[in-house]
């Protein structure tokens, strides 16, 4: 069965630092691998997703992710974080039937 | 921008009562998912449908839950009777089709309290 982790429970970051959001998974084939953020009291959004090709995803709101095979990574950067980004990043694995398992997610706090 | 209607956003109970939550998705999107969100936790899915079929209720506890479609379009979860356990947040999304490339788009969420 597939499962993911995320290694970090809750990450603080200043303004204008960089950002990295670890997550590893398992699962027998070729994972599709997501990236999602929810903002306190909001549903999920798609950061960005990684299904086969370049292993440098590229994602909304200056996101970007890398896909190591041989480390079973998919780690979440941002160069520079903004108040705004402040939220719970979660990590997901989709298999070949069509299931997405999340991972427990990590809280980012960005202090001014 | 089309998005993933649910209500209430909030509910509050007393443990042995009924609940119920609704949902409407995208419009044009097949697939919808209900996913519980239990607080410091991933969403993990209760039951997924295609059109007004069931296609996955494996982590559905089919007890005291239960989950419709009728026409294919929104959709309803109930609980009944609901416990302390079932405090959680209950997400529903929708995807154009069920494949694991149709982006999952997620609504606000219903914030369950069972007291």
């Amino acid at each position: 069965a597939q499962s993911v982790t995320q290694p970090d429970i809750h990450i603080t970051v200043s303004e204008g630092a960089s950002l990295e959001l670890r997550c590893n998974y398992s699962y027998g084939a070729t994972p599709y691998l997501f990236w999602y953020v929810q903002s306190p009291g909001q549903g999920l959004q798609l950061l960005l997703k990684y299904f086969s090709g370049d292993t440098l995803v590229q994602g909304i709101k200056g996101f970007e992710a890398e896909f190591k095979r041989s480390q079973s990574s998919f780690n979440l950067r941002k160069p520079s974080v903004h108040w705004s980004d402040a939220a719970e990043y979660f990590c997901a694995v989709g298999t070949n039937d069509y299931k997405l398992s999340f991972g427990a997610g990590t809280t980012v706090t960005v202090r001014a | 921008e089309a998005e993933v209607a649910q209500s209430p956003r909030y509910k509050i109970t007393e443990k042995s009562q009924a609940v119920a939550f609704w949902c409407d998705p995208i419009s044009g999107h097949a697939t919808l998912y209900w996913y519980r969100q239990i607080l410091g936790q991933g969403p993990e899915l209760l039951v997924q449908f295609q059109d007004e079929s069931v296609v996955d209720d494996s982590q559905l506890p089919k007890d005291r839950f239960s989950a419709e479609r009728l026409k294919g379009v929104d959709s309803t979860l109930k609980i009944q009777p609901a416990e302390l356990g079932d405090s959680a947040m209950y997400l529903c999304a929708s995807s154009l089709s069920g494949r694991a490339e149709n982006e999952q788009f997620f609504g606000p969420g219903t914030r369950l309290t069972v007291l």
